[in-house]
């Protein structure tokens, strides 16, 4: 079962700091990785995405890291502030093969002032 | 605007009732998905499309049904056989099956 797990599932940070959300996946084909912010009662929204011909992304204060040996990606979030506060979810799929998005499990990001 | 709209935003319903949640899109989009989101938890697939007048159930299908008669509409009801209906439901599409999806801003089904 092609599976991308999510580590840590909440995550509490001071304004100002770099919360780290990290994604272990399976499948070596999975070739798109995007990252989704979600604010409670809201559907989730694209933040950034990555392909596995870069190892790192920047999108303002958001960074995709990525390491295909590990198979693995996290998302950075530089100087953090309150509104950052929601859920995030990475996902993955493989295009060349057809695979659909598979979700993390998704954090819970709350930032305090 | 180009978009995903889900309607009603909240919708009560009494037990042994069946429901249907609404979903248009009008991005062009072939691919379709309905999504069930629990507090605190993640995005469980339901039902998918790929394209017109078909679709393949999900991780929890059970007591739920859709249809695909039209490229920009994707209904789900609710049955009186999902035995924990309260949630909140997310529809989004996608260009193709794995590319970039985008999301409606759900329904909060209550089963009173």
């Amino acid at each position: 079962q092609q599976q991308v797990k999510q580590s840590p599932q909440s995550l509490i940070v001071q304004k100002g700091g770099i919360p780290i959300i990290n994604c272990a996946y399976e499948n070596t084909a999975f070739d798109y990785f995007p990252w989704y912010q979600q604010f409670p009662g809201k559907g989730p929204a694209l933040l950034i995405a990555i392909r596995p011909d870069v190892s790192e992304k920047k999108e303002g204060r958001f960074t995709i890291s990525f390491n295909k040996s590990a198979k693995q990606f996290s998302l950075h979030i530089m100087d953090s502030q309150p509104g950052d506060s929601a859920t995030y979810f990475c996902a993955a799929s493989s295009v060349g093969a057809g695979n659909m998005l598979t979700f993390g499990g998704g954090t819970r990001l709350m930032v305090k002032p | 605007d180009g978009g995903i709209t889900q309607s009603p935003k909240y919708l009560f319903r009494k037990e042994g009732q069946n429901v249907t949640l609404s979903c248009e899109q009008n991005l062009n989009h072939d691919a379709m998905y309905w999504y069930r989101q629990d507090p605190g938890q993640g995005l469980r697939l339901i039902y998918y499309s790929q394209i017109v007048n078909d679709f393949q159930k999900g991780d929890i299908a059970e007591g739920y049904s859709v249809s695909r008669e039209k490229k920009e509409s994707f209904p789900l009801t609710v049955t009186s056989a999902q035995k924990n209906p309260t949630a909140f439901y997310l529809c989004a599409s996608s260009r193709t099956m794995n590319t970039e999806a985008f999301f409606g801003q759900g329904t909060r089904l209550t089963v009173v």
